[in-house]
Parts: structure tokens; sequence; C-alpha cells
């Protein structure tokens, strides 16, 4: 059975932690992706992945890094965490050929930034 | 942009209804999928249609592609309590982006 599991399922940090949120699939997917929800907004990319230490901005990178050194595994990174970074958490995976092939997606994390 | 647009925001049906949720969006595309977010979890890949298709069925859903009026539309018959949950359309390309979904309620 494929997955994509996500190391938390809530997470509550202050303002100005770093936060990790790590993210593994088992599935051997060259692609992935950090995505967050928030009401009213829907799902908007932050970064993804196409290869092993390769990574492309999203719609909303700022305030996000990420770090893909292993193929399974992808982290995403807030240097300083703040408020307005509090929201649900969402990676995905897929195969190459990404246009042609289904997302499959983690259980979330919901991050609360105090 | 080619990301999808639900509509309606939120559909309540009773169970044993249908329930017809749209998508729409404004460049050319490859496919378009539905995904289903059951509530505070990670979202599942329903079905995906591809540009040559006008029409495909899984199950109790079927999916229409209309690609001279950039739409396409997801019917779930004899729905159940079950269903509810939120349903999103993405289309191809290289900014993957989803919409902000439809939230189907079914009452028992």
């Amino acid at each position: 059975d494929v997955k994509v599991t996500q190391s938390s399922r809530y997470l509550v940090k202050r303002t100005g932690e770093k936060v990790f949120l790590e993210c593994v699939q088992d599935m051997d997917h060259e692609n992935m992706f950090w995505y967050r929800q928030d009401p009213g907004l829907g799902l908007r990319l932050i970064y993804f992945s196409y290869d092993v230490k390769m990574k492309e901005k999203g719609d909303i990178p700022e305030g996000y890094s990420v770090s893909r050194e292993k193929k399974e595994r992808f982290s995403l990174i807030l240097e300083s965490a703040s408020t307005n970074q509090t929201s649900m958490y969402l990676c995905a995976s897929s195969k190459a050929q990404s246009s042609y092939n289904e997302q499959f997606f983690g259980p979330g994390t919901r991050l609360t930034v105090l | 942009s080619q990301q999808g647009e639900e509509d309606p925001q939120a559909l309540s049906i009773q169970e044993g209804e249908n329930a017809t949720m749209n998508c729409s969006y404004k460049t050319s595309i490859n496919n378009l999928q539905w995904y289903r977010q059951n509530s505070g979890r990670g979202l599942v890949h329903l079905i995906l249609i591809r540009s040559n298709e006008r029409e495909k069925h899984s199950g109790r859903l079927r999916v229409t592609l209309d690609t001279s009026k950039k739409s396409s539309s997801l019917l779930i018959t004899a729905s159940r309590a079950a269903d509810t949950a939120s349903y999103f359309c993405k289309t191809s390309g290289s900014r993957l982006t989803f919409g902000e979904g439809t939230q189907l309620t079914v009452n028992p």
C-alpha cells in the first residue's frame, strides 16, 4: 500500500522558532510537493522538487525553505515561524511526468504558531 | 493560471440523491483530475480525465470534460453519508494548483 507520511499531525510552536516539517514517501516517486491549506484560499503550492537536491519555488515560497537530500524525504523549513504561518501543511508525491500522474498526499500537519 | 475553480462552494443533499460539482479553468490542459478530502485529512485522488476524453466512469463517479467550455463536472450517484467531504479539481501544467473545493454534505 502506497504511503506518504508526515512527521506530526499537530504541532504548536512559538513565534521566531525554527520549524521542521518532514515528509517521507515509500513509492520511489521523483516528485514531491509542499502545500498549505487555509480556509477560503484552497491549497497553495509552497515548494516542489523533481529530484534529489532539486527544488522549485511554488506560488508562496516566502518565509519557507526546503531540503531534499534523499529521494524519499522532503523537508519544509520555517526559518523563523510567524503567526501567519499557522495553517494545515500537506505533503504530496508523484511519479515523474507529474502532469499525467496522480499525486499521493500525506495526512497533513496542522501547525499553530503562537 | 491553470488553476481549477470549483462550483458550488457548498452542496448539501440527502442520502441516495445525486451530487454534481463543476470545475472551470482558464487555459488549455493535458488532463484534469478530481480529488476528495475528508475533514482534516490529506487529499485522495479519485479520477483523471485526459483532454481527448469526454466522459469517464469509476464506480459511482462520472466525470465529463468539455474543453470548448473549459469545464468539467463530477457526478456522484446514489450518494452516501461517507461521501461527505471536500472535492477539488486540479488541472495539469507546470503549476500544480488546486481550487478552493466544493464542500459536499450528505445527510443520512
